[in-house]
């Protein structure tokens, strides 16, 4: 399985926008990237996911760069309901469906 | 509304003995998983269902057992074999479709008395 590379932590200020970097050199054609996020003693929770075009909802955007071995997770207005950790996983659709967490990244958010 | 519920929240497991930990749906969702959380780290995969009467190994499935028998309901059990068992357990469930969203529980948090 293609693995991510995510910074441990990133601080913002309250509405202001965030940028979550993921990094995926050895991301193959098949490979989906999901970002999912987890609040404290709470389960994952779903956020986005994209194959090779921007992808937004109303959660965030997903920025998927051109060669696809990096994508940007994009909060537009962080709120203090924001501060989770942010998972970018890659799932690879002809694989088995689980999913393959790293440790993620940290986002404080300030008031 | 629809979703997953998980029980006990809070769990503890005396030495020797074997704990069930229960997991329901309602999303009518045809796959379930069990994931497993220690501090500061990613979920790693226990075993998962695809449909009722079939599941598999996840990459740490020794020491726990599973069983789905019926679709909305996935019950794990650690057993005494399992010997590192405290941690946080989360269950999910999806459509079971490749890129379908994991919809997760609230989890299982399980410590040794």
């Amino acid at each position: 399985d293609a693995k991510t590379t995510q910074p441990n932590s990133m601080e913002s200020n309250e509405e202001e926008p965030v940028h979550l970097p993921c990094n995926h050199s050895t991301i193959s054609g098949t490979d989906y990237i999901h970002w999912y996020r987890q609040l404290p003693s709470q389960g994952p929770e779903y956020v986005i996911h994209g194959l090779t075009s921007n992808v937004n909802n109303r959660m965030a955007s997903l920025a998927i760069a051109e060669d696809r071995k990096s994508s940007t997770l994009i909060l537009h207005r962080a709120t203090l309901r924001d501060a989770a950790v942010y998972y970018c996983i890659l799932r690879d659709v002809r694989g088995t469906d689980k999913l393959i967490f790293g440790t993620g990244t940290r986002l404080q958010v300030f008031p | 509304d629809g979703g997953i519920t998980q029980s006990p929240k809070y769990l503890f497991r005396k030495e020797g003995q074997n704990v069930t930990l229960s997991c329901e749906q309602n999303l009518n969702h045809d796959a379930m998983y069990w994931y497993r959380q220690d501090p500061g780290q990613g979920l790693r995969l226990i075993y998962y269902s695809q449909i009722v009467n079939d599941f598999q190994k996840g990459d740490i499935a020794e020491g726990y057992s599973v069983s789905r028998e019926k679709k909305e309901s996935f019950p794990l059990t650690v057993t005494s074999a399992q010997k590192n068992p405290t941690a946080f357990y989360l269950c999910a469930s999806s459509i079971g479709r490749l890129n379908q969203p994991q919809h997760f529980g609230d989890g299982t948090r399980l410590s040794i008395l």
